[in-house]
């Protein structure tokens, strides 16, 4: 199955620093989701993103829809210790019902003090 | 609102043996998928149930894995006989109904190592 091109793999940055990452695909979606995984935990949805060009906030974080519906960003301004953790892009394409996500293969953030 | 449940949270088998895995998705959400994420990498669906019909098993390796959600609430995942590629770490999902803007909440996950 298609897995989606998330980069980068890993981060590693200061407390206070700014983290930007980004995800790719050969084909479109009307769906994109970034999600955050804690170890020994299921990921958890951090933004949703239903149009082309939309830019969304959470807080810290703000993650776009892409104009060609092939791409997304996240950004985490100002990161904190408990921002640790992978990152996960998803993507998803309604039809017929089926609805699952296709997922990337996520960004490792590590926050030194 | 409880959340998603999965059991058990661990298992380790040998190849060739059968495992099971069984997921409560949060109550009265009517649509029930099954990931499977392999360390390293994000998950992958392998089955997507409306109620207690199949909606997509596209992904799903049929000549060793099934899975059933009998009364269109609980459903179980079972692996037989395991390959020990099949180690990796099963997540279930639910979701009110399924739709481009109905959020998917996942469970913890049952971590399965086969020898």
């Amino acid at each position: 199955g298609q897995q989606l091109n998330q980069s980068p793999q890993s981060m590693f940055i200061q407390e206070g620093e700014d983290v930007s990452m980004n995800c790719t695909s050969s084909s479109i979606f009307n769906t994109w989701l970034w999600y955050k995984q804690d170890p020994g935990e299921g990921p958890v949805l951090l933004i949703a993103l239903y149009k082309a060009g939309e830019l969304t906030s959470n807080g810290r974080l703000t993650a776009q829809f892409g104009i060609t519906r092939k791409d997304s960003f996240l950004n985490i301004s100002a990161s904190i210790p408990s921002d640790v953790g992978i990152y996960f892009c998803a993507g998803r394409f309604s039809g017929g019902g089926a609805d699952g996500l296709t997922f990337g293969k996520g960004t490792h953030l590590i926050i030194q003090p | 609102e409880a959340g998603v449940a999965q059991s058990p949270r661990y298992k380790i088998i040998e190849k060739r043996q059968s495992v099971a895995f069984w997921c409560n998705p949060i109550s009265g959400h009517a649509t029930l998928y099954w990931y499977q994420q392999i360390l390293g990498q994000g998950p992958k669906l392998l089955i997507q149930f409306q109620n207690n019909g199949v909606v997509d098993d596209s992904q799903l390796p049929k000549d060793r894995f099934s899975a059933e959600r009998l009364k269109g609430v609980d459903s179980t995942l079972k692996i037989q006989p395991a390959k020990l590629e099949d180690s990796a770490v099963y997540l279930c999902a639910s979701s009110s109904q399924s739709g481009f803007q109905e959020t998917q909440y996942f469970g913890p996950g049952t971590r399965l190592l086969v020898l």
